[in-house]
């Protein structure tokens, strides 16, 4: 079955600390992976992707086929990533290019 | 642009109603998703439409329907409400042509409490 799974409902940690959000993925064929934010008050939208291999507020996602894995880092956390993270899946082939499947989310909290 | 929007923010209804949603994409935006947020999950995928025609749909009863208009605005209607479906309905828009098609862009949703 399809699925992405997050492991960790909240992470907390201090300011200027290394960040990672943990995310797995179950799925057989080669996948596109992304991960979306939430802050307060504002709307779901998207972080990064893992084909853009770009770095985005610092955060950077690397695709570990070999563990089925998509974790986000970032080596110094600022207050201003305290949000909800989704890691989101988006299967390959044409008739389920549109079912993308979503984990339950992290809550990270930047402590100060 | 004001980005995706979605009418109306908030709704209570009771068992056995009828329910619709609406949502208006990004202009220039031929692609609409919908999406079921339960509190505490992500959001799970209902409905994709394209260019007015359904290219996808998720694991929701009949009960949930939905459909694009030619300006891209789409409906979602949800028939005989039942307490699990409260949630928060997320609507999305995507550029570009299916199945090519990456960043989604949410709206505010709209928060359904079924009493």
């Amino acid at each position: 079955a399809q699925r992405v799974t997050q492991p960790e409902k909240l992470l907390s940690v201090f300011k200027g600390a290394p960040v990672e959000l943990k995310c797995n993925y179950s799925y057989s064929g080669s996948p596109e992976l992304f991960w979306y934010v939430q802050y307060s008050r504002q709307r779901l939208q998207l972080l990064l992707r893992h084909i853009s291999r770009e770095s985005i507020k610092g955060f950077t996602a690397d695709l570990n086929k070999g563990e089925t894995s998509f974790h986000l880092k970032k080596p110094f956390a600022q207050e201003e990533d305290s949000a909800m993270y989704y890691c989101a899946l988006k299967p390959s082939g044409y008739s389920s290019a549109s079912k993308i499947i979503f984990g339950s989310g992290t809550r990270l909290s930047i402590r100060p | 642009d004001a980005g995706v929007t979605q009418s109306p923010t908030h709704l209570i209804k009771t068992r056995g109603q009828h329910v619709t949603l609406r949502c208006s994409p990004i202009s220039g935006h031929k692609s609409v998703s919908w999406y079921q947020q339960v509190l505490g999950q992500g959001p799970q995928f209902i409905f994709q439409y394209y260019e007015k025609e359904e290219r996808g749909r998720g694991n929701f009863p009949d009960r949930f329907s939905a459909r694009q208009f030619p300006n891209y605005s789409s409906e979602l209607n949800v028939n005989a409400l039942l307490l699990g479906d409260s949630a928060l309905y997320l609507c999305a828009s995507t550029d570009g042509d299916f199945p090519y098609q990456e960043t989604q862009y949410f709206g505010p949703g709209t928060r359904l409490l079924v009493l």
